[in-house]
């Protein structure tokens, strides 16, 4: 149990579509991640945020965005959906930026489907 | 494409044998972590090796760096069962932020 809760588990949407993902920050845990990751593969970064900015973006289009809240949970929203966004998406929180040696704590995902 | 390299990309041993996996990354590092994830769930933080260590052991698993050929092992001994999952390591730097390998599949037959 690592204290990062994601919604919902699994989801379904047609190509087109928008979809909005949910996490919710371990206490205490000021930063927030987003990664997809396609079947088979690992994990790839999107963005993170701290204290409610944008930090650090992967190599991702704009319809990709994100928000962080004043408690720190976080959405990731995705536009015009593709096929190709099928794929479990992972909240992760910690404290501070990962890259200073900080441990990140891993939601459970949220599974999109997109047909 | 984002990802590292990690190798084997599968791994099937019997168990109480000694699994190594490996991992290369292409920027310099602040520090490496190495995940495990069972099938379809989240990804577990098993061990985190900053950049200016070579080696890192906690309990069965055993960690190595080497950032001269930019690379990490991650050693599990006297494996179990238990231990099948898809194993990750990641890479963070200031500058690209966090790349995961593509992960090795390891198999404990009983």
């Amino acid at each position: 149990e690592t204290g990062v809760t994601q919604s919902p588990t699994h989801l379904i949407k047609t190509r087109g579509q928008q979809v909005t993902l949910r996490c919710s920050s371990q206490s205490g845990h000021n930063t927030v991640s987003w990664y997809q990751q396609a079947l088979g593969q690992g994990p790839q970064f999107i963005f993170q945020y701290y204290r409610e900015e944008e930090n650090g973006r992967g190599n991702f289009p704009p319809r990709f965005s994100g928000l962080q809240f004043p408690n720190y949970s976080s959405e990731l929203n995705v536009n015009a959906l593709e096929l190709d966004d099928s794929a479990l998406y992972l909240c992760a929180s910690s404290r501070t930026g990962v890259d200073y040696g900080n441990t990140i704590y891993f939601g459970e995902g949220s599974w999109l489907t997109v047909v | 494409s984002q990802q590292g390299e990690e190798d084997p990309q599968a791994l099937s041993i019997q168990e109480g044998e000694n699994a190594t996996m490996n991992c290369s990354y292409k920027t310099s590092i602040n520090n490496l972590q190495w995940y495990r994830q069972n099938s379809g769930r989240g990804l577990v933080h098993l061990i985190l090796i900053r950049s200016n260590e070579r080696e890192k052991h906690s309990g069965r698993l055993r960690v190595t760096l080497d950032t001269s050929k930019k690379s990490s092992s991650l050693l599990i001994t006297a494996s179990r069962a238990a231990d099948t999952a898809s194993y990750f390591c990641a890479s963070y730097s200031s500058a690209s932020k966090i790349i995961f390998g593509s992960g090795t599949r390891l198999s404990i037959r009983p």
